[in-house]
C-alpha cells in the first residue's frame, strides 16, 4: 500500500514560473526523498532530507519537512519545459539505511514553454 | 561508470506464462531491491536482495521470487503470470549500512500480460 499522498495530483503552470508539490505520510521515518520520473521510465533521485533536517536546497530544488504534521513540499523554482515529469516523495523507515523505500502515488508536472 | 541497467526493455506475455526480469546494479553497489509500479500509480516494493539472500520482503505473492549472483546482478521471476501482472518493473540498487538509503534506478522493464 501506499505511505501517503502527493498534492496536487496534476499541475500545470508556464515556464518560469515556480511549482510547488506536498506530501503527506503516515509512519514514523528516518528520511524523506523525493524522486522524478520521465515518461513512465526509472526514477531519478532528486533530494534527501534526514528527519532531523527542516529544510534543504539543491539548485533550484527546496524541500521542507515536517514531521509533527508529517508532511513535506518539494519547491521547484523557475522551472523550464525540461522539468516536465512526474515527482514522487518516498518515505524510509527508522532503522537501517537500507529499509525500503514506500512511495506516494505522485505528482504530474506539466510545464509549458 | 554504468548506472542501473534492466533487461528486457518490454516484454509481452500471455497469461500462465512464466517471465525472468534482469538487473545489473551501479558500480561498487551490493544491494538490489525490486519494485512494481502499476499505470498511474507510484512504485510498490517488492523484494530486496544482499548477499545473495532475500532481506525483505513487501506484500506480493509467492509467484514473485528473485536470485542474487555473486556479482550482485540479480533476476526477478513471475510465474503463472495474470493481467494485474502487467506493469513496470524497476530494479533499484545501493549500498548496505550506508544510513542516507539513495536507490539508483534502472530505465525500468515494461511488462504487458495478455
Amino acid at each position: 500500500s501506499q505511505q501517503g499522498e502527493e498534492d496536487p495530483q496534476a499541475l500545470s503552470i508556464q515556464e518560469g514560473e515556480n511549482a510547488t508539490m506536498n506530501c503527506s505520510y503516515k509512519t514514523s521515518i528516518n528520511n524523506l526523498q523525493w524522486y522524478r520520473q520521465n515518461s513512465g521510465r526509472g526514477l531519478v533521485h532528486l533530494i534527501l532530507i534526514r528527519s532531523n533536517e527542516r529544510e534543504k536546497h539543491s539548485g533550484r530544488l527546496r524541500v521542507t519537512l515536517d514531521t509533527s504534521k508529517k508532511s513535506s513540499s518539494l519547491l521547484i523554482t523557475a522551472s523550464r519545459a525540461a522539468d516536465t515529469a512526474s515527482y514522487f516523495c518516498a518515505t524510509g523507515a527508522q532503522g537501517s539505511g537500507n529499509t525500503p523505500l514506500v512511495f506516494g502515488k505522485g505528482t504530474r508536472l506539466s510545464v509549458i514553454a | 561508470d554504468a548506472g542501473v541497467t534492466q533487461s528486457p526493455t518490454h516484454l509481452i506475455k500471455t497469461r500462465g506464462q512464466q517471465v525472468t526480469l534482469r538487473c545489473s546494479p551501479k558500480s561498487g553497489h551490493d544491494t538490489v531491491s525490486w519494485y512494481q509500479q502499476a499505470l498511474g500509480q507510484g512504485p510498490q516494493f517488492i523484494f530486496q536482495y544482499y548477499e545473495e539472500e532475500e532481506r525483505q520482503r513487501g506484500n506480493f505473492p509467492d509467484r514473485f521470487s528473485g536470485h542474487q549472483f555473486p556479482n550482485y546482478s540479480s533476476e526477478l521471476n513471475v510465474n503463472a503470470l495474470l493481467l494485474g501482472d502487467s506493469a513496470l518493473y524497476l530494479c533499484a540498487s545501493s549500498i548496505r549500512g550506508i544510513a542516507k538509503n539513495i536507490q539508483y534506478f534502472g530505465a525500468g522493464t515494461r511488462l504487458s500480460v495478455l
